[in-house]
């Protein structure tokens, strides 16, 4: 167990859709990472948030928005479901101020969109 | 940019084998890098890192040696075991020190390990 949880588990629904999916990092960590895995890109950064605030963004899509929270967990956003967002949806988190960027990664979210 | 290569496999042991999964980047900096393993139906787990050339990541009688000059970091096990049969991803992370964490991680496509017994 990483102490990385995220809800819900499993998500099923239909194109043209919005969802919200949810994490809460390690406690004390104020990083989280949002990554999408799916079987023709692989494993994508999506965001970072840092203490509340956007950190860094990588190949995230106009139609996903994220946010974090005071009390540091996230959410990501996703809007206009498309079939091709099908995917397994990550959240890490890690401590500030390593050096070596170690994350502590989430069981994951299951997203079907159908 | 950066980017990760590694053999996508799957690749098929039997127990008690020796195990090699190559890794090789390409980065603009200096980056730190990290295999990381992925149980069916589990969230990654960080296995080992490296943060500097010639070092040496090592975890569960799994190593890896950060080389700068074929910019590789090849994950190696002398003896495998049924359990080792999962997903590894080599991934790198490029942010420097800023004191309020870094970057994402850019990562390989995943080998996947199936030891038999």
């Amino acid at each position: 167990d990483s102490g990385v949880t995220q809800t819900p588990k499993h998500l099923i629904t239909a194109t043209g859709q919005r969802v919200t999916l949810r994490c809460s990092p390690r406690s004390g960590d104020l990083s989280v990472y949002w990554y999408q895995q799916s079987l023709d890109q692989g494993l994508q950064f999506l965001i970072q948030y840092y203490n509340g605030e956007e950190r860094a963004k990588g190949n995230i899509l106009e139609r996903f928005s994220a946010q974090q929270f005071p009390d540091l967990h996230s959410e990501l956003n996703l809007s206009s479901l498309e079939l091709g967002d099908s995917a397994l949806y990550f959240c890490a988190s890690s401590v500030a101020g390593q050096f070596y960027n170690e994350q502590f990664f989430g069981p994951g979210t299951r997203l079907t969109v159908l | 940019g950066n980017s990760v290569t590694q053999m996508e496999g799957p690749v098929t042991l039997s127990e008690e084998a020796f195990l090699t999964i190559n890794c090789t980047y390409t980065a603009t900096g200096y980056p730190s890098l990290f295999w990381y393993v992925q149980y069916p139906g589990e969230g990654l787990q960080l296995l080992l890192k490296a943060t500097k050339a010639d070092d040496k990541g090592s975890n569960k009688g799994f190593e890896a040696t950060y080389r700068k000059e074929t910019t590789s970091f090849h994950l190696e096990k002398g003896s495998v075991q049924v359990s080792d049969s999962a997903v590894y991803f080599c991934a790198l992370s490029e942010a420097p020190f800023s004191g309020g964490g870094a970057d994402g991680l850019t990562f390989g496509k995943g080998t996947h390990l199936i030891i038999q017994p």
